[in-house]
């Protein structure tokens, strides 16, 4: 167990909707990074937050956006869903959010688009 | 041409068997190089980390990174069926910059 949460384990929904997912990070990491993984892309980073605050942005569609909270978590949400939405995204937390710095994977939410 | 390549695999290899597992990249900035395990229905696990170039050694693992080849390897010695899942190299060109994933390489030791 890595100490990050993630809810909810599965989402299915359809097309055109919206939908929220949750990450809490390990106790004490200040960074949380959000990822998408699919069967064709593999790992893609989308972003990162540090201490509330956009750190890093990588191919994170405009349909998505991500806030962390005063607690520091933080959420990704997706609107506008496509087929090609559906995937595993993880969240991973670290202490600093420095290159450096191991990266703490939860366990993935499945999101599944009909 | 993606930045990081990975043979996708599955790698199929008897228990006990030396694993060469190995990464290709495109991208000459990149000196901070992770290899990443991932179980089934689970999150990525970093294995192993390894700065510019050089060998490393952590038990059974070794990572080895050749920067002049843009090429990076890890290898499992003595692997057992719990060796059995995903790994995924990861790489990145700065000290804060975030990281990019190979698309990982799919591992099956038999018993």
């Amino acid at each position: 167990d890595s100490g990050v949460t993630q809810t909810p384990k599965h989402l299915i929904t359809a097309t055109g909707q919206r939908v929220t997912l949750r990450c809490s990070p390990r106790s004490g990491d200040l960074s949380v990074y959000w990822y998408q993984q699919s069967l064709d892309q593999g790992l893609q980073f989308l972003i990162q937050y540090y201490n509330g605050e956009e750190r890093a942005k990588g191919n994170i569609l405009e349909r998505f956006s991500a806030q962390q909270f005063p607690d520091l978590h933080s959420e990704l949400n997706l609107s506008s869903l496509e087929l090609g939405d559906s995937a595993l995204y993880f969240c991973a937390s670290s202490t600093s959010g420095r290159a450096v710095d191991e990266q703490f994977f939860g366990p993935g939410t499945r999101l599944t688009v009909l | 041409q993606k930045e990081v390549e990975q043979d996708p695999g599955p790698l199929s290899v008897p228990e006990g068997a030396i694993v060469s597992l190995n990464c290709t990249y495109s991208n000459s900035a990149f000196q901070y190089f992770m290899w990443y395990r991932q179980y089934s229905r689970k999150g990525p696990e970093l294995l192993m980390y390894t700065y510019s170039s050089g060998n490393k050694e952590d038990g059974r693992f070794t990572a080895q990174v050749d920067k002049s080849s843009k090429y990076i390897s890890l290898f499992i010695r003595d692997s057992q069926p719990s060796d059995s899942a995903t790994y995924l190299c990861a790489m990145s060109a700065n000290y804060g910059q975030n990281f990019v994933f190979g698309p990982g390489t799919r591992l099956s030791v038999l018993p």
